[in-house]
């Protein structure tokens, strides 16, 4: 079935450490979108991408990295630069629908110990 | 700036109607999302209005109002399953999304 997987579900860092949330979608969708979710709050974009191998830092890019290598895949590096990690992570990709919908993958949540 | 209010929580009776309210400031607009979203959860598209009036989708129904700047989600025969945070979102002038905190929706029986 098509869709977007994004793993892990669940990650543990401790501080200074960089950790890498894998994202990928075989909906053959050229926009694809990083999110981060916290309570009591909307969706942030921290990055996003229109067409492999390009990529536009969102409204909170500030210690977060990405890459744009495939059109299936776009990875989120969490940086040791990232204030406050700890957050609900969510994937998203766009199609061509006259809608311009996003497709979500099921999430990852980061926890800083 | 851009904003998005909505609700925070809402309770409803299983089998009653419940709409959830949304008002948006948006530089332009290009349509208004609703998505729903069950505790750690991926967001599911619901609805899509780009042009005044209502648009029916069995259970589920959403409003706009452009001049207004209004929105809302209508939600009949509720059903425990309903109980979710729903999110409203609208597209600026260039297609991205701003995003409201979402309203909790908490359907007793």
């Amino acid at each position: 079935d098509g869709g977007i997987t994004q793993s892990p579900k669940y990650l543990f860092r401790k501080e200074g450490q960089n950790v890498t949330l894998s994202c990928e979608q075989n909906l053959n969708h050229d926009a694809m979108y990083w999110y981060r979710q916290d309570p009591g709050q909307g969706l942030r974009l921290i990055y996003y991408s229109q067409i492999v191998n390009d990529f536009q830092k969102g409204d909170i890019a500030e210690g977060y990295s990405v890459s744009r290598e495939k059109k299936e895949s776009f990875p989120l590096t969490v940086t040791s630069a990232q204030k406050n990690p700890t957050a609900f992570y969510l994937c998203a990709s766009k199609g061509s629908s006259d809608t311009g919908e996003l497709f979500f993958g099921e999430g990852s949540r980061l926890t800083v110990l | 700036g851009q904003n998005i209010d909505q609700p925070t929580e809402m309770t409803a009776t299983e089998g009653a109607i419940v709409q959830i309210n949304c008002t948006y400031q948006t530089s332009g607009f290009n349509g208004l999302f609703w998505y729903q979203q069950h505790a750690g959860e991926a967001p599911t598209f619901l609805s899509y209005n780009v042009l005044d009036g209502l648009e029916e989708k069995g259970r589920f129904s959403s409003f706009l109002s452009r001049s207004k700047g209004y929105s809302y989600l209508l939600l009949k025969e509720l059903q425990m399953k309903d109980s979710a945070s729903y999110l409203c979102a609208a597209m600026d002038s260039n297609y991205q999304l701003i995003w409201g905190a979402g309203t909790k929706l908490i359907i007793k029986p």
